[in-house]
């Protein structure tokens, strides 16, 4: 599988608690975000997304807030398991334009 | 529903051969996109596809890159010849129509190593 970046921002979580993995975006324009998680030697997989018109959506166990002023995106993982061990990306996407990735976070999940 | 189906999953070649990537889409979806992610970096676009016709190839890095879309269902990105620096891995995504924005679902990736 491919392998995980050593120099990626990493968030090491307890199992059971809560895991918030931050993401800051560059478009003002974008008005479409998502997040993907990528676990090794698959490609990424949709988590949840949410539009410019809201700042938060809620998923089965995750939640993404989106603050326009400050260009900043969120994802909350609640109860955080060994499976959700991955590298988390955020997507932003302005309309008309192609998805623009952040660089990623690696989360580790400690038994 | 079949998601989108990547070929070869991985490719080793020695520096200077040809290798071509294929990518299957979701039937039906208009959009397709290339990505590369190089060395554990970001994900970076090369190119967009809407059926046949290349809407942005902005992001693809040189000459040695060629992307087509026959038909506008399968796409191939061939890379001629091959550079140390194009090892990486290789995703394909695709979406539904328009321009608008929707989800696009990643294939599980071509890791592609040059030696």
């Amino acid at each position: 599988g491919e392998s995980v970046g050593l120099h990626l921002p990493t968030l090491s979580v307890q199992e059971g608690d809560n895991s918030i993995i931050n993401c800051a975006y560059s478009n003002s324009a974008s008005d479409y975000f998502i997040w993907y998680k990528q676990e090794s030697g698959k490609g990424p997989q949709f988590i949840i997304d949410i539009r410019s018109n809201m700042d938060k959506r809620q998923g089965q166990r995750v939640t993404v807030l989106l603050n326009k002023t400050v260009k900043h995106l969120s994802l909350q993982i609640a109860a955080t398991q060994p499976g959700d061990s991955a590298v988390y990306f955020c997507a932003e996407k302005a309309y008309g334009q192609n998805f623009v990735f952040g660089p990623g976070t690696r989360l580790s999940v400690l038994p | 529903e079949a998601g989108v189906t990547q070929f070869p999953s991985h490719s080793v070649i020695e520096k200077g051969q040809t290798v071509t990537l294929r990518c299957d889409p979701i039937s039906g979806h208009d959009n397709l996109y290339w990505y590369r992610r190089v060395m554990g970096k970001e994900i970076k676009f090369l190119l967009h596809f809407v059926k046949e016709s290349k809407q942005d190839e902005s992001g693809m890095p040189n000459n040695r890159f060629l992307a087509e879309r026959t038909g506008g269902t399968y796409s191939t990105l061939k890379v001629q010849p091959a550079e140390l620096e194009d090892s990486g891995v290789y995703f394909c995504a695709s979406s539904q129509g328009g321009t608008g924005n929707t989800e696009a679902f990643f294939g599980q990736g071509t890791r592609l190593t040059v030696v």
